[in-house]
């Protein structure tokens, strides 16, 4: 049983398309958050959600809407793709609250923009 | 500033080899925490251990070890008789609450190598 999944795990699209990268996880945890990995292997949380409410929005752009129907799903959803968007994305899940507890990873979704 | 710093860009080893990671933190909160995380070729990225600002106690996992030490608030990882499966990018990362509320942060990462 896979504990974090994400789908779709490649995704190639152009400029200006809308696009959703979908988090499911089967821990039980509260916790769940979105971070991008960029092509220096840099890693950054974008949000964070605790039973589907929003804990931790850091600056990204307004592009960016996260989505959590259940505490057990979060999904990001991209509009007016552009190219620095291109980067491997990350849910991940952690059983408290706050960010103190350890995160447990999907395998990413690498996104390209064309 | 950066609030975590892996000063080691990349480490190459050979097998069997020692090697210790650094990571050097920044932050006001009195109660934070610590994360180190692996991250292989494969991707995926992979929770090693978790550790308290009020434990400074090290730690030991069998060939890991960590040792924290907050009055040079440092958090370093040693990998004792490295073998190639070792080689991969390990992360530190620091749990603090700022002027904004909670805050989550990724240091930049250091390769390792090790060869056989």
């Amino acid at each position: 049983d896979t504990a974090v999944s994400q789908t779709p795990k490649y995704l190639v699209t152009q400029m200006g398309n809308d696009k959703s990268i979908k988090c499911e996880q089967n821990l039980g945890h509260d916790t769940m958050y979105w971070y991008k990995q960029d092509s220096k292997k840099f890693l950054k949380i974008m949000f964070s959600y605790n039973n589907k409410e929003l804990i931790i929005n850091e600056t990204v752009p307004n592009r960016f809407s996260p989505k959590s129907p259940d505490k057990a799903h979060l999904n990001l959803h991209i509009n007016s793709l552009e190219l620095g968007d291109s980067a491997v994305y990350f849910c991940a899940s952690s059983q408290g609250q706050g960010t103190s507890d350890e995160q447990y990873f999907g395998p990413g979704t690498r996104l390209t923009v064309t | 500033a950066q609030k975590v710093t892996q000063a080691q860009t990349e480490i190459s080893v050979v097998e069997k080899e020692d090697v210790t990671l650094d990571c050097v933190y920044e932050t006001r909160d009195t109660t934070y925490y610590l994360f180190w995380y692996k991250q292989p070729p494969s991707g995926e990225l992979v929770f090693l251990i978790r550790r308290n600002s009020f434990d400074e106690q090290n730690e030991i996992s069998g060939r890991y070890s960590w040792n924290f030490q907050k009055s040079t608030s440092s958090f370093n990882f040693t990998i004792t008789a490295s073998q190639v499966v070792d080689s991969a990018v390990y992360f530190c990362a620091l749990s603090e609450r700022d002027n904004y509320g909670q805050n989550f942060v990724f240091g930049p990462g250091t390769r390792l190598s090790v060869l056989p």
